[in-house]
């Protein structure tokens, strides 16, 4: 089992708020990486980081943003809650040099009405 | 154009036979990862093949990699009503950044 944590596990929220997903790992890790999944479909990349202070888009664009001052701590944040942010976002993060797994936290479902 | 994709999208089997998915992936590759989600949580890491290899095995899972036809296989043995779940198949991005590329996923259901 993964030392990852996501909060909250589900949320519903209303058009226009601000929204912040917390994701945390206590494994040490310095990469850490956001994805976001609709129901049965495929991950997504949108963003990562190599460490505190770096963090860089992914593959797929969102308008959301991130934040790296701790190692343990990559927050993702909404400023303007829409519909079609509705997803579910997945936090993971990997350790360096080793092997290349992705420890996975248990994800954020989020539904913007 | 995503990297891999995968089939069948679904698989319904019954409690004690195989399960055989596949992964097409388009780019090369350093390794080639399979990960299992069970409905509505996060991914769990269940093996990692890399480029030099053509097989492994861990517990009930078998994985081949034919690097020339850019393909993977996932096979369960003796499946049980348990591993009912989402499979993915995932591939490197090569680099420093660890970045996965996932597939499209294949849906088990092992009937009991």
């Amino acid at each position: 089992e993964a030392d990852i944590y996501q909060t909250p596990r589900y949320l519903v929220i209303g058009t226009g708020k601000k929204i912040t997903l917390e994701c945390s790992q206590t494994m040490g890790h310095d990469k850490m990486y956001w994805y976001q999944q609709d129901p049965g479909m495929e991950l997504h990349l949108i963003h990562y980081s190599y460490g505190v202070n770096s963090t860089e888009k992914g593959d797929l664009s969102s308008e959301s943003t991130v934040s790296r001052i701790r190692t343990e701590h990559f927050p993702l944040t909404l400023e303007s809650a829409r519909p079609s942010h509705t997803s579910q976002y997945l936090c993971a993060s990997s350790a360096p040099f080793f092997t290349d797994t992705q420890y996975f936290g248990p994800g954020t479902r989020l539904t913007v009405l | 154009s995503q990297q891999g994709e995968e089939d069948p999208q679904a698989l319904s089997i019954q409690e004690g036979e195989n399960a055989t998915m596949n992964c097409s992936y388009k780019t090369s590759i350093n390794n080639l990862q399979w990960y299992r989600q069970n409905s509505g949580r996060g991914l769990v890491h269940l093996i990692l093949i890399r480029s030099n290899e053509r097989e492994k095995h861990s517990g009930r899972l078998r994985v081949t990699l034919d690097t020339s036809k850019k393909s993977s296989s996932l096979l369960i043995t003796a499946s049980r009503a348990a591993d009912t779940a989402s499979y993915f198949c995932a591939t490197d991005a090569g680099g420093a950044t660890n970045k996965l590329i996932f597939g499209t996923g294949t849906l088990l259901a092992v009937q009991p």
